[in-house]
Parts: C-alpha cells; structure tokens; sequence
C-alpha cells in the first residue's frame, strides 16, 4: 500500500514535444503529490506539487492532472527542451505522521536537439 | 541551490566498518530527514527526526541510526556496514507543518 507505481522507466522526446510520465498509488491516506527533477550527481530538486482537492496544476511548461478516483496522478511538460533532459520521480506523502515520502522509481527522459 | 548541504561528498569504506554522514539543515528548518537512494532508482526514506527525536522510520535495520542536533543539523550513522549499503544518501529539510522538503546534494557510500 505504501508503493507507488511510475511509467514508463524511460522516455525519448523532440525538442518542442510533450513529455507525459504517469504515476499510481494504492494509499488513500496520501494528500501530497509533488514531482521532484534529479540530474546526475544531484539530489532531487522539487519541480510542482499537488493535493487531491484540485484536479490540475499548472506552473509554466510543468502540468500536473490529478485523478483521485482513479488514484493516479501525472506531469506534463509543455515544450520540451534539451536542458529538461533529467530523472523525474513522482512521490506521495501523508506527513505529519512521520511517514515521510514514498517515491516512484523514477523516469529518465532525454530530450533530443 | 536549497541551503541543505551534506559531508562528504563521496567516501569508500570496507564491510564491517562504520561510517557517520553529515547534513546541514536549511536555516528555520526543523525537522530533517534522510533517505538512500540505490543507482537506478528512486530515494528510499530512512527516518525522519524532529526536534532531536526520531519520529518515523523506513524499513531499515537498527544498524541506520541518527542524530539531530540543537540547531537542526543531523547525522546518519551506519554500522557493520554491508555491501548493499552502497548508494547516495540524501537528507532533505523542511519547516515543521509545511510538505515542502528540500534535499541536499548527497553523499555518495561506496562499500568494498
């Protein structure tokens, strides 16, 4: 219950594309969904984040749409660019409780010149 | 750049001995925690500490231990360590009642 599922492992966007990486949770208790972006030798930096009472966020290029029916949350990002080229891992949290963040395996996304 | 910073920045040890990972917490934050992340995959979380006291926990063994210190810098002790425990161990801060966590640049544990 405390997993959270991430597709697809990798993904190869054109420069100007639309990159989509999906995620699904089991634990209804999560109420924080935020995507973090990592790049090689880095800690994870936070990119957008949600919370179940809205169903889309949107932060520049970066799109999250939120279903809490279907418990599965996903990040868009708009045109992409080269320098998007980096691991993204969704997460879920239910803090406050001291169970802290549970993070999707990751998706490593290359955008091509 | 978040203001968490980490020491060291990489370091080799043997199985069996111990080793003592530092974190620098961002200023105002109280509550810091610490998560490993394997190659290939996403961070893992350790334990969470809150004014000095450890107040969750990942699925890892007594042998992960910690620290927090008055002014909310932390440490993660590893004992008897094993050659699995090779991975980049983050810590990551944040204000208590806020969601938003900022990490740190990591310490790379390579185990021989």
């Amino acid at each position: 219950q405390q997993q959270v599922k991430q597709s697809p492992q990798s993904l190869i966007v054109q420069k100007g594309g639309i990159s989509i990486i999906n995620c699904a949770y089991e634990n209804t208790a999560f109420d924080y969904f935020p995507w973090y972006q990592q790049f090689p030798g880095k800690g994870p930096a936070l990119l957008i984040a949600i919370r179940p009472d809205v169903s889309e966020k949107k932060e520049g290029r970066f799109t999250i749409s939120f279903n809490k029916s279907a418990k599965q949350f996903s990040l868009h990002i708009m045109d992409s660019q080269p320098g998007d080229s980096a691991t993204y891992f969704c997460a879920a949290s239910r803090d406050n409780y001291g169970q802290n963040f549970v993070f999707g395996p990751g998706t490593r996304l290359s955008v091509l010149p | 750049e978040t203001g968490v910073t980490q020491s060291p920045t990489h370091l080799i040890k043997t199985r069996g001995q111990q080793v003592t990972l530092r974190c620098s917490s961002q200023s105002g934050h109280n509550t810091v925690s610490w998560y490993q992340q394997a190659l290939g995959q996403g961070p893992q979380f350790i334990f969470q500490y809150y004014r000095e006291e450890e107040n969750g926990r990942g699925n890892f063994p007594p042998r992960f231990s910690g620290l927090q210190f008055p002014n909310y810098s932390s440490e993660l002790n590893v004992n008897a360590l094993e050659l699995d425990d090779s991975a980049l161990y983050l810590c990551a801060s944040r204000r208590d009642r806020e969601d938003t966590q900022y990490f740190g640049p990591g310490t790379r544990l390579t185990v021989l």
